[in-house]
């Protein structure tokens, strides 16, 4: 299994751009989370999914997006890139709602200027 | 609580030697709660867990003790190692996970 995979790793945005980060994960995990972690701090819940079709909104929601079509997929959707969206995004699945489970991607780390 | 930013609480340590890594959590509710290793570059990943029910869990190498009454968390290394060196947040569950603020450990050789 490749485990959680996400794409882009590196982007730079142009303030107002928008853009799509990508996740996937092929454990077939039920629940998915995207964190973003900015320097220096722990990690933030931007959104979460329990199943396909169903989203939930985290600590952060402002400014980003997200859609569950299928089980594993869970892309992030920004749609007016603002610097303060500049930070490293990490997705996670995990089968249950036991944290201990959540499988972290490697990152994409973006950049708005 | 959060960080205060960019200066993460640093220790040192010698290979082989013990270390232990504090936290302290906000909410006395949270009734679970994680160790994670973030290694540079890469995504956290789970150590140990400890449910508020119990004030200490061992795994390999590592022990986790929970104080409820000041609502303090710490993670013992024993025989810490080069390849420990990381990043390492506790985080409290209480309906969502919350990630504290941090400690970067460097063990030297």
């Amino acid at each position: 299994n490749a485990g959680v995979t996400q794409t882009p790793k590196f982007r730079i945005l142009k303030i107002g751009q928008s853009m799509t980060l990508q996740c996937t994960q092929d454990m077939n995990h039920n629940y998915m989370y995207w964190y973003r972690q900015d320097p220096g701090m722990g990690l933030k819940l931007i959104y979460y999914s329990v199943g396909a079709g169903i989203t939930d909104k985290g600590e952060v929601p402002n400014g980003y997006n997200v859609s569950r079509s299928t089980t594993e997929d869970f892309p992030l959707r920004l749609e007016l890139a603002a610097p303060s969206q500049t930070s490293v995004y990490f997705c996670a699945s995990s089968q249950g709602l036991r944290t201990d489970e959540q499988y972290f991607g490697p990152g994409t780390r973006l950049t708005v200027t | 609580g959060e960080s205060v930013g960019l200066h993460l609480p640093t220790l040192s340590v010698q290979e082989g030697d013990n270390s232990i890594i504090n936290c302290a959590y906000s909410n006395s509710a949270s009734d679970y709660f994680i160790w994670y290793k973030q290694e540079s570059g890469k995504g956290p990943q789970f150590i140990i867990d400890i449910r508020s029910n119990m004030d200490k869990r061992q795994g390999q190498r590592v022990t986790v003790l929970l104080n409820k009454t000041v609502k303090h968390l710490s993670l013992q290394i024993a025989a810490t190692q080069p390849g420990d060196s990381a990043v390492y947040f506790c985080a409290e569950v209480y309906g969502k996970l919350t990630f504290g603020q941090g400690t970067i450990l460097t063990v030297h050789p």
